[in-house]
């Protein structure tokens, strides 16, 4: 069975810190990846997707992500992160095809002004 | 574009009651999806339609729990009865593309947040 799992619960940072959320999934065969995000008080929208092609996948608000397919992993990264990516980022995964996505646990970034 | 829409937003039950969700998707939108997302994990997909028609309903509690796609289009989530357990926000989310589709992007509500004494 596909799962889905988050390094780190609760980040907090500095703004203009750099972000790095770690996620590995545990699949045997090709999949396809995502990083959603939840800002308070609103739904789960998308950051960004992985399907195929560069690895480096870049997304909304200067997010990008690197599927790196030796490690299982697809971590999500910011050079600079500012108070209003206060959130909560989910990772999720599908197989190849069909679209049941398995979600990670969460991580609630808190970024200090 | 209106987004995917549910009520109610908040519902607040006693346990061994029952409970009804509803869902609008984004119009067109082929597949329908609920998820429970319990206090500090990530969305578990609970049932998936296709149109009027239940694609996976593998970790859908079936003994308490049922849900239905009416014309393929609005859907209701159903619990009766209620346990403790049960409290969780339930999502619901939509996508245009068929459920075998590749990856295709899910766009969520803002989800029902049921609490059960």
């Amino acid at each position: 069975a596909q799962s889905v799992s988050q390094h780190n619960h609760h980040v907090i940072l500095s703004e203009a810190a750099s972000l790095e959320l770690g996620c590995n999934y545990s699949y045997g065969g090709t999949v396809n990846l995502f990083w959603y995000v939840q800002y308070p008080g609103q739904h789960l929208q998308l950051l960004l997707k992985y399907f195929s092609g560069d690895p480096l996948v870049k997304g909304i608000k200067g997010f990008e992500a690197e599927f790196i397919k030796s490690k299982f992993s697809f971590n999500l990264r910011k050079p600079s992160v500012q108070w209003s990516d206060t959130a909560e980022y989910f990772c999720a995964v599908t197989g190849e095809y069909g679209n049941k996505l398995v979600f990670g646990a969460g991580t609630i970034l808190r970024v200090k002004s | 574009e209106a987004g995917v829409a549910q009520s109610p937003r908040y519902k607040i039950i006693e346990k061994r009651q029952s409970v009804a969700f509803w869902c609008n998707p984004i119009s067109g939108h082929a597949t329908l999806y609920w998820y429970q997302q319990i206090l500090g994990q990530g969305p578990k997909l609970l049932i998936q339609f296709q149109n009027n028609g239940v694609v996976d309903d593998s970790q859908l509690p079936k003994d308490r729990f049922s849900a239905e796609r009416l014309k393929g289009v609005d859907s209701t989530l159903k619990i009766q009865p209620a346990k403790l357990e049960d409290s969780a926000v339930y999502l619901c989310a939509s996508s245009q593309m068929p459920a075998s589709a590749r990856g295709n992007e899910q766009f969520f509500g803002p989800g029902t947040r049921l609490t059960v004494l």
